[in-house]
């Protein structure tokens, strides 16, 4: 089957740096995404990675090894309004995306 | 950048009732998607929109059930019909925009709660 796994909750201190895991086996790969999605609200788009190596995008960056089945969303100077859940999600042969059931950051000051 | 616009945003509706959420896009779309999001939990695939055809639905989602049009390449409508309370949810339509490869975005979602 497929399946997507990455920690349920994690805690971090404002400014510090946290990494969020996410390893993935699927039927295929056409892609790995990562979501932020503040409660109460929608998931928004954060990041791609099709190829291995580190995208880096302002204070985020996500990592992909694709012999690993591996990824990482890395956040940097963490603020109180990281606070959020993470969803890592990947792209099947089929196109088809596989959804994580999402890490819950907590951010304390 | 493009919105992608849900109406109604939240509602309560009652146990067998059925209620319509309409999705527009301010731009033409290649796909649109229906997911659901139960409490706590991830997102699942309902069904893709499939513009002037009818649409393709995941394992475990029915069209009597969820209803789907799409009448043109900028608007859907998913209807959640005979509504329990485990239809309690929040519905959420994305799309995949022309030359944005593969990755989707979300409307604002459609928080529902059947009482």
């Amino acid at each position: 089957g497929q399946n997507i796994d990455q920690p349920t909750e994690m805690t971090a201190t404002e400014g510090a740096i946290v990494q969020i895991n996410c390893t993935y086996q699927t039927s295929g790969f056409n892609g790995l995404f990562w979501y932020q999605q503040h409660a109460g609200e929608a998931p928004t788009f954060l990041s791609y990675n099709v190829l291995d190596g580190l995208e880096e995008k302002g204070r985020f960056s996500s990592f992909l090894s694709r012999s690993k089945g591996y990824s990482y969303l890395l956040l940097k100077e963490l603020q109180m309004k990281d606070s959020a859940s993470y969803l890592c999600a990947v792209m099947d042969s089929n196109y088809q995306l596989i959804w994580g059931a999402g890490t819950k950051l907590i951010i304390k000051p | 950048s493009a919105v992608i616009s849900q109406k109604p945003s939240r509602d309560i509706c009652q146990r067998g009732t059925s209620l319509t959420i309409q999705c527009q896009v301010d731009s033409q779309v290649t796909m649109m998607f229906w997911y659901r999001q139960q409490p706590g939990q991830s997102l699942t695939l309902i069904a893709t929109a499939n513009q002037g055809s009818e649409a393709t639905y995941e394992s475990g989602f029915v069209i009597d059930k969820f209803p789907i049009s799409r009448p043109n390449l900028t608007f859907s409508t998913l209807t959640v019909s005979n509504m329990s309370p485990e239809d309690s949810s929040i519905y959420l339509c994305s799309v995949v925009f022309p030359n944005s490869g593969n990755t989707i975005y979300f409307g604002e979602g459609s928080w529902l709660t059947v009482v």
